[in-house]
C-alpha cells in the first residue's frame, strides 16, 4: 500500500510569485485535505476535495486555490505569494466518512517566499 | 467553533518511564473524533491513536493510551515505557462526524517532548 507522497519537499519563491505543490492520496482514498502549518504551531486546516469537489475551506484568502484530479491526487496553489506564505504545506488523504475519517499525513512541502 | 488546547508547550520524561500529556477541546457537537498525532524532526504527521466520542472505552496501542472524559471535554496521552523514538512534538485534534460536513481537523498547538536516556 503506497502512503500519500508530496512534491516537491522544499521550494523557495519570492514575493508575489505564483506556486503549485501536489499530492498523491493513499491508494483507496478518496479526499484530501491540505494544511499550512506555521512554525511553531499546529497546522491550519486551508481546504478539503471529496471525489473532485471542495468540501469545505479554512479561513484563507481566494488566491488559495486547490484541485483535485480522477485519481485523488491534489494540487494547492498559491498565487500572489506574501511573506507569511512561508510555511510547511502538508497534504493528508483519508476514505471519507466510510473510513472513520482517519487522515493519513504525507512528508509535506516546505515552502519560503522571500 | 470547535478548539483544542495544549496547554504544556514542553514536557520531559526518562527513558522507560511513563509520561502523561493533556488535551482539551470545546465543541457543542455530540458526535466526533479525537486524535493524538506524533511530529519527530522530519516532519511527517504520524498518527499514534484516535478515539470516537460514542465509544466509552479508552483506546490503547501498545505503549500508547488514552483518558477520554467526555464530560470534561478532555483527551489525554499516556505514554508507557518512553522510548527515544518516542522523543517529538504531539499534536491533539478533533473532527467532527456530521455527516456531510467538512472532515477538517482542528489541532492544537503542539507539545514537544524530550527522553532523557
Amino acid at each position: 500500500e503506497t502512503g500519500v507522497t508530496q512534491s516537491p519537499t522544499h521550494l523557495i519563491k519570492t514575493r508575489g510569485q505564483q506556486v503549485t505543490l501536489r499530492c498523491s492520496s493513499q491508494s483507496g482514498h478518496n479526499t484530501v485535505s491540505w494544511y499550512q502549518q506555521a512554525l511553531g504551531q499546529g497546522p491550519q486546516f486551508i481546504f478539503q476535495y471529496y471525489r473532485e469537489e471542495e468540501n469545505g475551506r479554512g479561513n484563507f484568502p481566494p488566491r488559495f486555490s486547490g484541485l483535485q484530479f480522477p485519481n485523488y491526487s491534489s494540487e494547492l496553489n498559491v498565487n500572489a505569494l506574501e511573506l507569511d506564505d512561508s510555511a510547511l504545506y502538508l497534504c493528508a488523504s483519508s476514505l471519507g466518512l466510510a473510513g472513520g475519517g482517519t487522515q493519513y499525513f504525507g512528508p509535506g512541502t516546505r515552502l519560503l517566499v522571500l | 467553533a470547535q478548539t483544542v488546547t495544549q496547554s504544556q508547550p514542553e514536557m520531559s520524561v526518562q527513558e522507560a518511564e511513563t509520561v502523561t500529556l493533556s488535551c482539551t477541546y470545546d465543541t457543542s457537537e455530540s458526535d466526533y473524533y479525537l486524535f493524538w498525532y506524533k511530529q519527530p524532526p522530519s516532519r511527517q504527521m504520524i498518527l499514534v491513536i484516535r478515539q470516537e466520542a460514542y465509544k466509552q472505552q479508552n483506546a490503547t496501542e501498545n505503549r500508547f493510551s488514552v483518558n477520554f472524559q467526555k464530560a470534561a471535554k478532555s483527551f489525554s496521552l499516556k505514554i508507557s515505557d518512553s522510548q527515544l523514538g518516542d522523543a517529538a512534538m504531539y499534536f491533539c485534534a478533533y473532527r467532527g462526524a456530521r455527516q456531510g460536513g467538512s472532515e477538517k481537523l482542528v489541532f492544537g498547538k503542539g507539545m514537544k517532548l524530550t527522553v532523557n536516556p
